[in-house]
């Protein structure tokens, strides 16, 4: 199973401020990862898969970078919506999911 | 607009059963391959089971394996998870996800139903 890891567990931002959020895989997973946000009472969302390319209608601010086993997600400019948690995931091999991001502000 | 519905939670004691039903509409149902994918209370996400596009190829994560069963109906637009021999780390919302084409992540995600497993 590969393991994903991400941190900080909680990231505690203003409106307006970048947020970096990172996910570490215990095993090269070829680019196959994918980030989500989750919002208290709603189902996962995708923001970005392929580590880099944004899902359908998200926004310019939400980035994704990657290395072979390093990922980060980057939201440019926090917007009020984007206080949520965030889940990387790998699809290399059977899904596995990272423990989240809490960004609060 | 594509929407996945689940349905078929509830509070079931240990040792039961449940099948939990996603009713899918606003796309070609037939030409997608599907996850189930829980969610414990207050907890991070956990895939639970995939389905081929076909139907004949299924996996399901090891701490379900010979319990749970995914399946398909495409003549009803619907995906399954029977689920056997429940147990307490059982209990989460789980969702049903599209696999997107080409890229084997999920796109679109139902809204979630609730299973509780308790006596």
């Amino acid at each position: 199973e590969i393991v994903m890891t991400q941190s900080p567990a909680t990231l505690s931002l203003s409106p307006g401020e970048r947020a970096t959020l990172s996910c570490r895989a215990s095993q090269s997973v070829s680019g196959n990862l994918a980030w989500y946000q989750q919002k208290p009472g709603q189902a996962p969302r995708l923001l970005i898969y392929g580590a880099s390319t944004r899902a359908t209608g998200i926004p310019a601010r939400f980035s994704g970078s990657d290395s072979e086993t390093e990922f980060t997600l980057t939201i440019s400019s926090l917007q009020s919506e984007d206080f949520a948690i965030y889940y990387c995931q790998q699809y290399n091999d059977w899904p596995t999911f990272g423990q989240g991001t809490k960004v609060e502000i | 607009e594509v929407l996945l519905v689940e349905s078929g939670g509830g509070l079931v004691q240990p040792g039961g059963s449940l099948r939990l039903s996603c009713a899918a509409s606003g796309f070609n149902f037939s030409t997608y391959e599907f996850n189930w994918v829980r969610q414990a209370p207050g907890k991070g996400l956990e895939w639970v089971s995939y389905i081929s596009s076909s139907g004949n190829t299924f996996y399901s994560a090891d701490s379900v394996r010979g319990r749970f069963t995914i399946s398909r109906d495409d003549a009803k637009n619907s995906l399954y998870l029977q689920m056997n021999s429940l147990r307490a780390e059982d209990t989460a919302i789980y969702y049903c996800a599209r696999i997107m084409e080409l890229v084997a992540t999920s796109d679109y995600w139902g809204q979630g139903t609730l299973v509780t497993v308790s006596s």
